[in-house]
């Protein structure tokens, strides 16, 4: 079966603080991960997702295969960063299942 | 930049009433998705669809619901008899192909009453 994990169902930082959101999977084959965002009444967007490598917004979110981990970082955060966070794995290319994380709702303070 | 759409953005009906929830996807777009979070609660999948037929399905995904895509735009959900716990968001999504980048319709909130 195929689990994902966010530890945290509210963060809070202050602005210009690092901020890190935790996803953590289970999943016996070769994972696809994706973070997802939602802003307040805005739909869902994809923001990183693994295989591209890439930062999105000055999101970084790198693959730990060994500690079955897909954490969010953002060196330094900003108030418009305040949203939804959803963590998702789908299971293979294509039209696979997806399982999607609890989120966390990230309240970056002025 | 090209969107999914979802209509209506509410429904409330009767519980024991069928309900028909549209999306319009993505014009290229060849699989697609159907999520529902019940409020307060997060994220569930509900179905893939790929080639006319249902590529995986969930366990909440039972008899009361079916897809469809009647025509080369629209995508259907259908839940046959509504329960008061089916009262949710219900997303749509879709995807292009590879890489993978599932674009959200905005939603329909369905109420049961």
């Amino acid at each position: 079966a195929q689990r994902v994990t966010q530890p945290e169902k509210l963060l809070s930082v202050f602005k210009g603080a690092p901020v890190e959101l935790k996803c953590n999977y289970s999943y016996s084959g070769s994972p696809e991960l994706f973070w997802y965002v939602q802003y307040s009444r805005q739909r869902l967007q994809l923001l990183l997702r693994h295989i591209s490598r890439e930062s999105i917004k000055g999101f970084t979110a790198d693959l730990n295969k060994g500690e079955t981990s897909f954490h969010l970082k953002k060196p330094f955060a900003q108030e418009e960063d305040s949203a939804m966070y959803y963590c998702a794995l789908i299971r293979y290319r294509g039209a696979g299942k997806s399982t999607f994380g609890d989120g966390t709702t990230l309240t970056v303070k002025p | 930049e090209p969107e999914v759409t979802q209509t209506p953005s509410h429904q409330v009906t009767q519980m024991g009433q069928e309900v028909i929830l549209r999306c319009v996807p993505i014009s290229n777009h060849l699989y697609f998705y159907w999520y529902r979070q019940i409020l307060g609660q997060k994220v569930e999948f509900l179905v893939s669809f790929y080639n006319n037929e249902i590529s995986e399905k969930s366990e909440i995904f039972d008899d009361q619901f079916s897809v469809e895509r009647p025509d080369g735009s629209n995508f259907t959900l259908k839940i046959r008899s509504t329960k008061l716990e089916d009262s949710a968001m219900y997303f749509c999504a879709s995807i292009a192909g590879e890489p993978e980048t599932q674009y959200f319709g905005p939603g329909t909130r369905l109420l049961v009453l």
